[in-house]
C-alpha cells in the first residue's frame, strides 16, 4: 500500500537513545528522508539518503533502513530535540508520501 | 543563502479560488524540482504537487487532481499553485519546498515559512 506508518508518540530520557520508525512498502525501493518540526515552524531536513545529514544537523542524528522499515536514531537526546518527526519517501508512481508523524518527548 | 517566501494565502469561501506564489532566491531556481506541501491545523504533512525543472512534468496528490495546478516561471524565480474549487478540507498551511531527486531517494532540503489558506463560509 502507498502509506508510511509511524508511531504517534515516543518518549526518551534526557541523554538516552531513541529510535523512531517508519514502515511502508515504498521503503523497499526508496530511501526515507526525515524532518524535524517544532511548533509554529517549518519542517527541517535532518536525514536523507542512506544516512546523510545536512550541514548544521548534529551527528547524534542518524538513519538506517531494513526491508520495509526506516529508522531515525537520536543518540544522546537533548531537550531541543523535542519535536514532531516525519518520514518521507517516493512511491513507484512518482508521488511523495509522508508518515503521520511521531511526537518526541524528552523527559 | 537559500530563501523561499510564500504569499497569497487567506480566507476564501468554499468553491472559490486562490493562487499561491513562492519567491525563490539564493540558488539557481531553474535547476531544481519544486514542491508544495501542506499541513492542516494540528495535523501532519501532506505532499500536494511537484514540478520538474523545466515544467515538463507535474505530479499531484489524488485529492487535488483536476482542481489545483502547479506552475513555475524560471525567469522570475517563482513557483505557483493555482487552487480552484476549494473545499474546507483544503484548509492548511501551504509550504513551498525545494526538492532533490535521485534514483532511489528524494528529499526536501529547503522550506519556506508557509502561507495559511482557510476555506470557510
Amino acid at each position: 500500500s502507498s502509506e508510511l506508518t509511524q508511531d504517534p508518540a515516543v518518549s526518551v530520557a534526557l541523554g538516552q537513545t531513541v529510535r523512531i520508525t517508519c514502515q511502508g512498502d515504498s521503503l523497499r525501493s526508496y530511501y526515507a528522508s526525515w524532518y524535524q518540526q517544532k511548533p509554529g515552524q517549518a519542517p527541517v531536513l535532518v536525514i536523507y539518503g542512506k544516512n546523510n545529514r545536512p550541514s548544521g544537523i548534529p551527528d547524534r542524528f542518524s538513519g538506517s533502513s531494513s526491508g520495509n522499515t526506516a529508522s531515525l536514531t537520536i543518540t544522546g537526546a537533548q531537550a531541543e530535540d523535542e519535536a514532531d518527526y516525519y518520514c518521507n519517501s517516493r512511491d513507484s508512481s512518482g508521488n511523495h508520501l509522508f508518515g503521520g508523524g511521531t511526537k518526541l518527548t524528552v523527559l | 543563502e537559500v530563501q523561499l517566501v510564500e504569499s497569497g494565502g487567506g480566507l476564501v469561501q468554499p468553491g472559490g479560488s486562490l493562487r499561491l506564489s513562492c519567491a525563490a532566491s539564493g540558488f539557481t531556481f531553474s535547476s531544481y524540482w519544486m514542491s508544495w506541501v501542506r499541513q492542516a491545523p494540528g495535523k501532519g504533512l501532506e505532499w500536494v504537487a511537484n514540478i520538474k525543472q523545466d515544467g515538463s512534468e507535474k505530479y499531484y496528490v489524488d485529492s487535488v487532481k483536476g482542481r489545483f495546478t502547479i506552475s513555475r516561471d524560471n525567469a522570475k524565480n517563482s513557483l505557483y499553485l493555482q487552487m480552484n474549487s476549494l473545499r474546507a478540507e483544503d484548509t492548511a498551511v501551504y509550504y513551498c519546498a525545494r526538492e532533490l531527486q535521485w534514483l532511489v531517494a528524494n528529499y526536501f532540503d529547503y522550506w519556506g515559512q508557509g502561507t495559511l489558506v482557510t476555506v470557510s463560509s
